[in-house]
């Protein structure tokens, strides 16, 4: 079936970029994701990339697709400290899915 | 202009007993999903429903069941309940199957 995985932590000065990345094993993935969540929170949704893409940028906020290596990441840049909670990848498959397959989370700690 | 809505936000149930948790989705959306969160994991996907149908199930077993109403709301109802069952359940509304808007949530503790 498919797996998406992430590390479980990343520890970041506030300022500096973060890079979160996640790794996917469908080929057939159409939609890949992106989702915050905060404590006792449900999931916002930050940005959606579609399969034929390979880089996507939204303010702060820059996504790259390597579709080769099913590999996909998370750039937030000026990291602050609003930004710390727990990144999803998520993943929306091309065979017939309509469930979206999530990774465990990464959580993004800011160090001041 | 509401997002998705759930209710209630939290809930305490006793082993064996059943439970309904509802949804809202978003305005214009006509597809909700629902999902299992554990602690300290993803969502795991547990069906969908579209046109009052359910469209496409996970790996849930059958206690786990839903509805969706003519004005696209729904239910999910889980009968027996588990130890186990305890977890955040989200519900995910979309339109044209990829704007996935998810709710707060319902946390469910079975004791």
């Amino acid at each position: 079936g498919e797996d998406v995985e992430q590390s479980l932590f990343l520890s970041v000065r506030e300022g500096d970029s973060s890079v979160i990345n996640c790794t996917y094993t469908d080929s057939s993935s159409t939609y890949l994701y992106w989702y915050k969540q905060e404590p006792g929170a449900g999931l916002q949704l930050l940005t959606y990339i579609f399969s034929n893409m390979d880089m996507k940028q939204d303010q702060r906020l820059t996504v790259l697709l390597n579709k080769k290596d099913k590999h996909l990441s998370l750039r937030i840049a000026d990291t602050q400290t609003g930004d710390s909670a727990i990144y999803f990848c998520a993943e929306k498959s091309g065979g017939g899915a309509d469930g979206l397959t999530f990774g465990k989370g990464t959580h993004l700690i800011i160090q001041p | 202009d509401a997002g998705v809505t759930q209710s209630p936000t939290h809930l305490i149930k006793t082993r064996g007993q059943q439970v309904t948790l509802r949804c809202s989705p978003k305005s214009g959306h006509d597809t909700v999903s629902w999902y299992q969160q554990a602690l300290g994991q993803g969502p795991q996907f547990i069906f969908q429903y579209y046109e009052e149908e359910e469209r496409q199930r996970g790996n849930f077993p059958d206690r786990f069941s839903g509805h969706q109403f003519p004005n696209y709301s729904s239910e999910l109802n889980v009968n027996a309940l588990l130890l186990g069952d305890s977890a955040l359940y989200l519900c995910a509304s979309c339109d044209r199957g990829y704007g996935y808007t998810f709710g707060s949530g319902t946390r469910l503790t079975v004791v």
